[in-house]
């Protein structure tokens, strides 16, 4: 089936530092990706909209210029959240859209830490 | 807005028992609701649905849609402690492929 690879799975940064998570997807095509935001026990919440070759389209109250994102190819999306924050501190994941009748598939999301 | 509504936020159970999960919504634009199970990682896919009645089944687990009533259920039945995990709902925007989620369901099952 579809995979997707996130990395890293956890990190751990300074205040005012940035931070890059990758998503691939393996062994397909993704022209479009989703990067959410997870807090502790609640949902998952839409951050914004990866599209191969173009601009990312960002949910209402998400801050473009902190979490930039970056789907430069077919198998690739980035999400860099600059100049992190503690608040900035959440589990990130990743999903690509399949095509393949099993929806989406999500990365293993990734741990962000920041001190 | 696309709206998603879990109940009963959280469950537990003993091993052996059936829970019923229920999800139920309002989207402009409906093209899917879909089942995850999240455990300590990224959710893992469980049931598509895109048609009233039609039951999918996978093992002890299955679901069905209602899309006139606008709800959807998931069934464990025989429960075993591996199924304690959070189960999402979520439903898909013909649109834009959106998915919107529930705030999920949170199952414990008990040995």
């Amino acid at each position: 089936g579809a995979v997707v690879s996130q990395h890293p799975s956890r990190v751990i940064c300074k205040s005012g530092t940035s931070v890059k998570i990758e998503c691939r997807s393996l062994d397909f095509q993704a022209t479009t990706m989703f990067w959410y935001r997870q807090f502790p026990k609640k949902s998952l919440m839409l951050m914004a909209t990866s599209n191969e070759g173009s601009k990312a389209t960002y949910e209402q109250g998400v801050e473009k210029d902190k979490f930039l994102i970056n789907h430069a190819s077919l198998t690739l999306s980035t999400l860099t959240v600059t100049s992190a924050h503690p608040e900035d501190s959440s589990f990130y994941i990743c999903s690509a859209l399949t095509g393949s009748g099993y929806g989406y598939t999500f990365g293993s999301g990734t741990r962000l830490t920041v001190v | 807005e696309d709206k998603v509504v879990q109940s009963p936020l959280s469950l537990v159970v003993h091993e052996g028992d059936t829970v019923t999960l229920n999800c139920s919504y309002e989207v402009t634009n409906f093209r899917s609701l879909l089942w995850y199970k999240q455990e300590k990682k990224a959710p893992t896919f469980l049931f598509m649905l895109t048609s009233s009645g039609i039951e999918k089944k996978s093992g002890r687990l299955s679901s069905i849609l209602d899309k006139k009533e606008l709800f959807s259920i998931l069934n464990i039945t025989a429960t075993q402690t591996g199924d304690s995990a959070i189960y999402l709902c979520a439903v898909e925007d013909s649109n834009d492929y959106k998915l919107s989620f529930g705030a999920g369901t949170t199952v414990t099952v008990r040995a």
